[in-house]
């Protein structure tokens, strides 16, 4: 089954404590991004990697890295949570940008 | 530059109500539009699409039609169901760069 697959799927940490929320895609897509959405302010995209070893700032960089060591993986990493990273958070991927994007469930992350 | 806006939600309707979420965008050239849908404690999965104007897409009884020169892409549904209930979101695909461009979402809560 073609699909998306993050973790976890819920997550509290404490600020300061780093932290890494995993994404995997099985479509071969060479296309991957992370968006967080808040209320009222949608979706924002936070990184995107066009391909292995191509990475990307997004919209909302700030506070977070990526990486893209092999086609499948895009992991997110928060070196140093803070509160106002609070939020859901979203892989897509997709076989290029711009075309038919396919979700993961959603990593709800809390910072206190 | 780009952007994508949707009507504010929630909208509230009973089952059976004829459904509109308008969307409009301002983009330069002709960008592909999409709608996507999120059901509760669910990640997004595209709804439908249309890439050229005057295409109309069409996916489980909604309908939405590209249209240039208003700018608009509406998401319509003649009869709607609770199983509807869900947040919506409009986006679409800059025709230079290919980034998706996304609306807020619209909640559509719909009542028996």
């Amino acid at each position: 089954e073609a699909q998306v697959t993050q973790n976890p799927r819920y997550l509290i940490t404490v600020t300061g404590k780093k932290l890494t929320v995993t994404c995997s895609q099985n479509m071969n897509h060479e296309y991957m991004s992370w968006y967080r959405q808040d209320p009222g302010l949608g979706l924002r995209q936070i990184y995107y990697s066009m391909n292995v070893e191509v990475t990307d700032k997004g919209d909302v960089p700030e506070g977070y890295k990526v990486s893209r060591k092999e086609k499948r993986n895009f992991p997110l990493i928060l070196e140093s949570p803070s509160p106002n990273q609070t939020s859901l958070y979203f892989c897509a991927s997709s076989f290029f940008q711009g075309a038919r994007a396919f979700f993961g469930q959603g990593t709800r992350l809390t910072v206190v | 530059g780009n952007s994508v806006t949707q009507m504010e939600g929630p909208v509230t309707l009973s089952e059976e109500a004829f459904l509109t979420i308008n969307c409009t965008y301002t983009a330069t050239g002709y960008p592909s539009l999409f709608w996507y849908v999120q059901y509760p404690g669910e990640g997004l999965q595209l709804l439908l699409k249309a890439t050229k104007a005057d295409d109309k897409g069409s996916n489980k009884g909604f309908e939405a039609t590209y249209r240039k020169e208003t700018t608009s892409f509406h998401l319509e549904k003649g009869s709607v169901q609770v199983s509807d209930s869900a947040v919506y979101f409009c986006a679409l695909s800059d025709e230079s760069n290919y980034q998706l461009i996304w609306g807020a979402g619209t909640k559509l809560i719909i009542k028996p």
